[in-house]
């Protein structure tokens, strides 16, 4: 099973601020097969990107993914009001297909 | 546009069953995969269980193989979850998800487990 860290636990930024937000796999993740989701309370999750770096139908410009292997990144440009949830990872090269336990962007 | 609706949810007593179920829209489901992923209250995502398009693979998560049955109707656009067994940490939001990577969710079904 693939575990996945990330880090850090809990973010605080203030609105326009760049977020970087890192999930660290414990093996190789095959053909960069990382996703991101964020899920703001009492919402389901939403798909921001996926292949670890193409952003899902609707997504702003602001949300990329980078990194292959064990380690990747999602970057938030300029964060606006509405992007501060949270954020999980997940991989899906092997069952389980398993997410990291998450990280928490709040407001500063 | 693709709707994902689960339905099942409700209060069961420990070692008791329940089936979910998740009626898909907007899409050709029998071209997916499809998912069931859970949530603890106040914890993270738990991802529980997959279905290829066919139905001929499935796979679980190992704190529910043995007890949760994952299959489908493509003929009925429908997901189910058989929870057989079920235990005071099985309590949680149970999401229907599209895809191995859970491109669409639903918005969840609670399932409650207490005496």
């Amino acid at each position: 099973e693939i575990v996945l860290t990330q880090s850090p636990g809990t973010l605080s930024l203030s609105p326009g601020e760049r977020a970087t937000l890192s999930c660290r796999a414990s093996q190789s993740v095959s053909s960069g097969y990382l996703a991101w989701c964020q899920q703001k309370p009492g919402q389901a999750p939403r798909l921001l990107i996926y292949g670890a770096s193409t952003r899902a139908t609707g997504i702003p410009d602001r949300f990329s993914g980078s990194g292959s292997g064990t380690d990747f990144t999602l970057t938030i440009s300029r964060l606006e009001p509405e992007d501060f949830a949270v954020y999980y990872c997940q991989q899906y090269a092997g069952s389980p297909f398993t997410f990291g336990q998450g990280t928490r962007l709040e407001i500063k | 546009q693709v709707q994902l609706v689960e339905s099942g949810g409700g209060l069961v007593k420990p070692g008791g069953s329940l089936r979910l179920s998740c009626a898909a829209s907007g899409f050709t489901f029998s071209d997916y995969y499809m998912s069931w992923i859970r949530q603890a209250p106040g914890k993270g995502l738990e991802w529980v269980s997959y279905i290829s398009s066919t139905g001929s693979t499935t796979d679980y998560a190992d704190s529910v193989k043995g007890r949760f049955t994952i299959s489908r109707d493509n003929a009925k656009n429908s997901l189910f979850l058989q929870l057989n067994s079920l235990r005071a940490e099985d309590t949680a939001v149970y999401y229907c998800a599209r895809g191995r990577y859970s491109y669409y969710w639903g918005q969840g079904t609670l399932v409650t487990v207490s005496s």
